[in-house]
């Protein structure tokens, strides 16, 4: 099974600033990475699919890159909104499995 | 648009079977998509469940596999989970959702299943 690690647990992090949001592969899963944002109550928010492409009405301040084995999610600068718990997930394999990483709370300084 | 809405039993005894469908309306059962299931202990993160093909060919999380099956029913555009041997440990909120190519862009609102006598 691929396991993926987030780092940090807690981001701790003013309105404005810049996020950055690291995701580890066990092993390579190419581009097949996606990244979710889940507010309290609610249901997981597809943000990236494929590493890098913004999944829709995704704003532009959120930027998903890596590949292989390093993936990473930045958001430019902090809106109240983005405060939030946000996942790292992988599908890959044959035959497939998907996993989902521990995830990472950005929460306000 | 597309919805899709959890039902079932909210609470269910240990060592019985949990049984959850997922209808989904605004998209065909039979489309293009995974059909996916995700859990989420309390205070926890996202657990992977498994998933399934309009035409059957289901793929389970390794760890639930004895355990899970995870069929459609496309005259009710619906598809179902069913866990068996639950424990305290199967409590969770569960959530179905449509893997597409561009990923799990559509998702229930989750349903609270709590597995206590």
């Amino acid at each position: 099974e691929i396991v993926l690690t987030q780092s940090p647990a807690t981001l701790s992090l003013s309105p404005g600033e810049r996020a950055t949001l690291s995701c580890r592969a066990s092993q390579s899963v190419d581009t097949y990475v996606a990244w979710f944002q889940q507010k309290p109550g609610l249901a997981p928010r597809l943000l990236i699919y494929d590493a890098s492409n913004r999944a829709t009405n995704t704003p532009a301040r959120f930027t998903g890159s890596g590949s292989g084995t390093d993936f990473t999610l930045t958001i430019s600068s902090l809106e109240p909104e983005d405060f939030a718990v946000y996942y790292c997930q992988q599908r890959s394999g044959w035959p497939p499995a998907v996993t989902f990483g521990g995830g990472t709370k950005i929460e306000i300084k | 648009q597309v919805q899709l809405q959890e039902s079932g039993p909210g609470l269910v005894k240990p060592s019985g079977t949990l049984s959850l469908t997922c209808t989904v309306s605004g998209d065909s059962i039979s489309s293009v998509n995974w059909w996916t299931w995700v859990r989420q202990a309390p205070v926890k993160g996202l657990e992977w469940i498994g998933e399934t093909y309009h035409s059957g060919s289901p793929n389970y999380n390794p760890s639930l596999k004895s355990r899970v099956t995870i069929s459609v029913d496309k005259s009710k555009n619906q598809f179902s989970l069913r866990l068996t041997s639950v424990t305290a440990a199967d409590t969770a909120i569960y959530y179905c959702a449509r893997d597409s190519r561009t990923g799990m862009d559509y998702w229930g609102r989750g349903i609270r299943v709590t597995v206590s006598s």
